[in-house]
């Protein structure tokens, strides 16, 4: 059973960083694309960032271009999102997502499996 | 950026009713849509992909159709679990935009 967690979320003031990490678990992780999806309080889904298998190819939404880093390790079986200068627009709860199959992010956008999201508020 | 939108939201219906959810692309997005449910307080689950295609475990209560720009989540004989929110999210090209969400009450 695939199971995604989260963590590395909490608050911080704006313009800090935060990096945010996702164990991964029950599947071949190198197999797949990844990705991070967010939800602020009360709203819709936002697609943020997505990355290859071997991490040569990735993308952003242009909400964070720039400003936030998608990475993995296949080694330990996890995805990180580096966040910096962070915008009270930024707060919400951030869901690292599993492509249902393919390992190139830009062609495997259909996101089969979801942790529970790890929370970022931004606030001085 | 490929803009989705859905209508109508939000909805309320009864148990056993039938129920469709529209979404459109502001461009031609081929087959490549899923639709997603969440219940609140919980992570997203992917209900459809490509369209049509059921994911593993859906009941079959879940139908997709639609095709380029224009799209339908069914749901046939509604029951009290499927009071969600209902997203469709394109995967044509990036960024893979989501619609608003339509949000069903049972």
């Amino acid at each position: 059973e695939v199971h995604l967690v989260e963590s590395g979320g909490g608050l911080v003031p704006p313009g800090q960083s935060l990096r945010l990490s996702c164990a991964a678990s029950g599947f071949t992780f190198d197999d797949f694309a990844m990705f991070w999806v967010r939800q602020r309080p009360g709203k819709g889904l936002e697609w943020v960032a997505g990355i290859s298998w071997n991490s040569d190819t990735f993308g952003y939404a242009d909400s964070v271009k720039g400003r936030f880093t998608i990475s993995r390790d296949n080694a330990k079986n996890s995805l990180f999102l580096q966040m910096n200068s962070l915008r009270p627009d930024d707060a919400a709860l951030y869901y690292c997502a599993k492509s249902r199959v393919g390992a190139f992010f830009d062609v495997s956008g259909k996101l089969s499996d979801w942790g529970q999201g790890t929370l970022v508020t931004v606030s001085s | 950026d490929i803009q989705m939108t859905q209508s109508p939201s939000p909805l309320s219906a009864s148990v056993g009713d039938r129920l469709t959810i529209t979404c459109q692309a502001s461009q031609d997005i081929s087959d490549n849509l899923s639709w997603i449910r969440q219940i609140p307080g919980r992570a997203p689950e992917l209900l459809i992909y490509d369209v049509s295609d059921l994911e593993t475990g859906v009941p079959s209560r879940f139908s997709g159709g639609g095709s380029g720009t224009h799209f339908t989540l069914t749901i046939s004989g509604l029951q009290p679990e499927d009071s969600a929110t209902y997203y469709c999210q394109q995967y044509e090209s990036v960024p893979f935009t989501f619609g608003p969400g339509t949000k069903v009450h049972i």
